[in-house]
């Protein structure tokens, strides 16, 4: 069963609009929320966190919004830039558990053209 | 620089032919984990330590195994590889921290990947 879920498998933006992609989970004991960002070739790296004591996080052109009651958190970027374009992973973990682990959503690829 | 390398990036292999895939990482991280890529199915957890000596089972152990007898160091080991371990490999790292916050954002540090076909 799939804890975390990110929907939408690709995104198409224009350069300048913004991105938004989204992701919902079904643990309700996740109390923390990444977004990992993933070139071709490249390992993923670190993008921007939110804990779930709060409902925003932001960070330059991204911002994470979480509704801990839909269970939903999505990615904002404003303004989408070409060099966006890449495999977004939404990952969810209970920090306050006993593992601590992430679990990783399947992905969503964006691609921002000029 | 703060880092996790794997090796090999990239390896063809046939069944059966016991391989490694070494993760070193330098930034004196507690945790380490395995994953791997595959499409349309994201990052899979395959194995997890909290720290040296301390291994754990993620999603998707079966095939592999792993060692942590030290710190920096945390090979994925498969004894009889087979076709559908095909795929890309990555070894992550993380303080392991649980403090919420300050101090510890949760951040993995990934390798670049190992390409892992199997023949």
């Amino acid at each position: 069963d799939q804890q975390v879920k990110q929907n939408s498998p690709s995104l198409s933006v224009q350069e300048g609009r913004i991105s938004i992609l989204n992701c919902d989970y079904t643990n309700s004991m996740f109390d923390y929320f990444l977004w990992y960002k993933k070139y071709p070739a490249e390992g993923p790296t670190f993008l921007i966190s939110i804990s779930s004591i709060k409902d925003k996080n932001e960070d330059g052109r991204f911002t994470v919004f979480l509704n801990k009651s839909a269970k939903h958190l999505s990615l904002h970027i404003v303004p989408s830039q070409p060099g966006d374009s890449a495999v977004y992973f939404c990952a969810a973990s209970d920090y306050g558990g006993s593992q601590g682990n992430l679990i990783f959503g399947k992905g969503t690829k964006l691609s921002v053209k000029p | 620089e703060a880092q996790v390398t794997q090796n090999p990036r990239y390896l063809i292999t046939v069944t059966g032919k016991k391989l490694t895939v070494t993760c070193s990482q330098n930034m004196n991280h507690e945790y380490m984990s395995w994953y791997r890529q595959d499409p349309g199915l994201g990052l899979r957890q395959i194995y997890y330590s909290m720290n040296v000596e301390v291994t754990d089972k993620g999603d998707v152990p079966e095939g592999y195994k792993v060692s942590r007898k030290e710190k920096r160091n945390f090979p994925l080991i498969l004894e009889s590889p087979s076709p559908n371990q095909t795929s890309l490999y990555f070894c992550a790292s993380s303080r392991g921290d649980r403090t919420i916050p300050p101090g510890n954002t949760g951040e993995l540090f990934f390798g670049e990947g190992s390409r892992l076909t199997v023949l």
